[in-house]
């Protein structure tokens, strides 16, 4: 059964470093996601992603992200100068058209120190 | 301000037991998800919902529009149901709203 895969799975950087978070969705997927899980607490809606651009962002999503779909393949994150408050599990996700159905993947756990 | 609540927070039930897990959402909606997270952290979409009952297994969602509240029922409950179940709603605006989940234990 096909899935999302996010790498890496743990990403320990310093903090002002840049980062990218990949993600490889389900081939036949259009919709794209990234969401935020600070440890301990709920998951947060970061972006949505389609056609190229940006759907939705939330207000977490501010000038220090950015998305990008390189290739026919990959979905990237960006930090661009990671804080402390970074640190959490960044999960993708991925849909088809005309289902509201999404697939998660895996998560990548950033620390930042 | 929780535009999404859940209730329980946590729940300890019997193998066997009928379990119900609620969701209240304070925003207008197009969809209300459930979601399984798993003690290991990855998340498994259960069930997408804009009206009326899905069911899946030993899974039933529901969702009363009018009053702006969810279920989430397991039946037959058994010990790999073990893990932290999310209400996560799509606003009209196409912003995600996700509750702070409940933490299910099942014992065998």
């Amino acid at each position: 059964e096909p899935e999302v895969t996010q790498t890496p799975s743990h990403q320990v950087t310093q903090m002002g470093q840049e980062v990218i978070l990949r993600c490889v969705p389900i081939s036949n997927h259009l919709y794209f996601y990234w969401y935020r899980q600070i440890l301990g607490q709920k998951v947060e809606f970061l972006v949505s992603f389609y056609n190229n651009e940006i759907s939705e962002k939330s207000e977490i999503f501010d000038d220090q992200f950015s998305v990008e779909r390189p290739d026919g393949s990959n979905f990237t994150l960006k930090i661009r100068s990671t804080k402390l408050e970074d640190s959490a599990m960044y999960f993708c996700a991925s849909r088809r058209e005309n289902t509201d159905t999404q697939y998660f993947g895996p998560g990548t756990r950033l620390t930042v120190l | 301000k929780n535009e999404v609540e859940q209730s329980p927070q946590n729940l300890t039930a019997q193998e066997g037991e009928f379990i119900t897990i609620n969701c209240s959402y304070s925003v207008g909606i197009s969809a209300l998800h459930w979601l399984q997270q798993h003690p290991g952290g990855g998340i498994v979409s259960l069930f997408m919902l804009s009206s009326g009952k899905k069911k899946h297994g030993r899974l039933i969602a529901t969702i009363n529009i009018q009053e702006k509240h969810s279920s989430l029922h397991i039946t037959a409950s058994h010990p790999r149901d073990s893990a932290v179940y999310i209400c996560a709603v799509m606003n009209t605006g196409n912003q995600f709203y996700f509750g702070t989940g409940t933490s299910l234990t099942v014992i065998p």
